[in-house]
């Protein structure tokens, strides 16, 4: 199972906004509502940001937001701040009882 | 508070073998699949395993499939990862996760501080 293709970087001044897409096939992203976010610092676990698409956990800010279209994924967030400089990676159920993350997406606030 | 907190890492030859441990807290831990995720250094993360909340359901991708097991403890509380033939290709961080709902394959939304495995002679 191939990774999903997301920007290896995208970058934003604070309180704009950015979008980060990922991008899988019909056998994956575009199958199933099962992409989900994560948000890594270095040298800190992946924090869950999105899943199911478009759902936030309890506590995340509502400055991120989730969608799909066809075979991609994106992940947007909204009034950029210093904080949400980290890489991000989505996820996807890719059939075959398999899950199949991203390659990542350095996210830098200049 | 939910909290996983794994062990058992360390530095082991290729084709040897080593078994990662993540003591669950804070949560009803049978409610839950759970899941193994690795990342390799200054790679992205990549998933090794999943487990129902039974414990009678697995999954592994191909790349460990046969030579990794996974099991669970619900009266300990604690998720296993047995690996065995290890590769030097196997050298991560270990993280063990809770998996937001019954699935293996819904978010995972708490994760342990992970465990680093170095496979090396």
């Amino acid at each position: 199972q191939s990774a999903l293709t997301q920007p290896a970087s995208v970058s934003g001044s604070p309180g704009q906004s950015i979008t980060i897409s990922c991008t899988g096939t019909s056998s994956d992203v575009g199958s199933y509502n099962l992409v989900s976010w994560y948000q890594q610092h270095p040298g800190k676990a992946p924090k869950l940001m999105i899943h199911e698409v478009s759902d936030r956990p309890s506590g995340v800010s509502n400055r991120f937001s989730g969608s799909k279209s066809g075979n991609t994924a994106s992940l947007t967030i909204s009034g950029l701040q210093a904080e949400d400089e980290a890489d991000y990676y989505c996820c996807s159920y890719a059939g075959s009882s398999t899950l199949v993350f991203g390659g990542g997406t350095k996210l830098t606030v200049l | 508070e939910v909290q996983l907190l794994e062990s058992g890492g360390g530095l082991v030859q290729p084709g040897g073998s080593l078994r990662l441990s993540c003591a669950a807290s804070g949560f009803t831990f049978s409610t839950y699949a759970m899941n193994w995720v690795r990342q390799a250094p200054g790679k992205g993360p990549e998933w090794v395993s999943g487990i129902s909340g039974s414990g009678g359901s697995t999954y592994f991708p191909d790349s460990v499939k046969g030579r990794f097991t996974i099991s669970r403890d619900n009266s300990k509380n604690t998720l296993y990862l047995q690996m065995n033939s290890l590769r030097a290709e196997d050298t991560a961080v270990y993280y063990c996760a809770k998996v937001s709902g019954v699935h293996y394959y819904y978010g995972m939304d708490v994760w342990g501080q992970g465990t680093t495995v170095t496979v090396s002679s």
